[in-house]
């Protein structure tokens, strides 16, 4: 059964940081993995996708890494800002077409 | 980008209620999902389908039902609202590789 872990489950920075986002997987037969942004009390918005085959998505200030060998991907932050704060999901995406979900990364960018 | 509605955002009921939460997507998209978050909680797979007169559980036991006879409409129902619950009801159809998320209706059984 696949399990997806984040680390930290919580982090506050100071505006202007580069900051990591660490998560792994059990299971490295995955279709895709996904990362998505969680603002309070809301839904889910897209950041990066990575398919299985790729190592590597970049968005604006983001880059997404994946090491599907050893079951790990990275979420790099470039220059946070306060608009920043949220939740920070990993989902991975098995073969059966499910997606799994991690506990999350609560993220505070102090100004 | 899929545009993903559902209705209502908030939810107050009592215990004993029967309760539908909506959800739609005008893309055409054959797989939606929908998925159950506690608060600080990860989301759970509760409910999917893949097209019309599809539907399946999903990971998590849910005492919710589904329903997909149109392919823009999934809406889940509670016959029997109880304290247990409450919590956050996602929304979700796959465009592509990727997957898109409704805002969410926050339920708070009584």
């Amino acid at each position: 059964k696949q399990e997806v872990t984040q680390i930290p489950a919580a982090l506050s920075v100071p505006e202007g940081e580069n900051l990591v986002l660490n998560c792994s997987f059990t299971d490295s037969a995955i279709y895709n993995l996904q990362w998505f942004r969680q603002d309070p009390g809301k839904g889910l918005t897209s950041l990066l996708l990575i398919q299985s085959s790729q190592r590597e998505q970049t968005s604006g200030r983001l880059n997404a890494s994946l090491d599907k060998s050893s079951g790990r991907s990275t979420l790099y932050i470039a220059a946070s800002q306060p608009g920043d704060s949220a939740t920070y999901l990993c989902a991975v995406r098995s073969l059966s077409e499910k997606l799994v979900f991690g506990k999350g990364t609560k993220l505070t960018v102090n100004p | 980008e899929a545009d993903i509605y559902q209705t209502p955002r908030y939810l107050v009921i009592g215990t004993g209620k029967k309760i539908t939460l909506e959800c739609s997507q005008t893309m055409g998209h054959d797989k939606m999902y929908w998925y159950q978050q506690d608060p600080g909680m990860e989301l759970h797979l509760i409910h999917y389908s893949y097209g019309v007169n599809s539907t399946e559980k999903g990971d998590l036991s849910s005492e919710s039902t589904v329903s997909r006879i149109r392919t823009e409409h999934f809406p889940l129902t509670l016959e029997s609202a109880r304290p247990s619950h409450t919590s956050q009801y996602l929304c979700a159809s796959i465009f592509g590789v990727e997957q898109f998320f409704g805002p969410g209706t926050r339920l708070t059984v009584l």
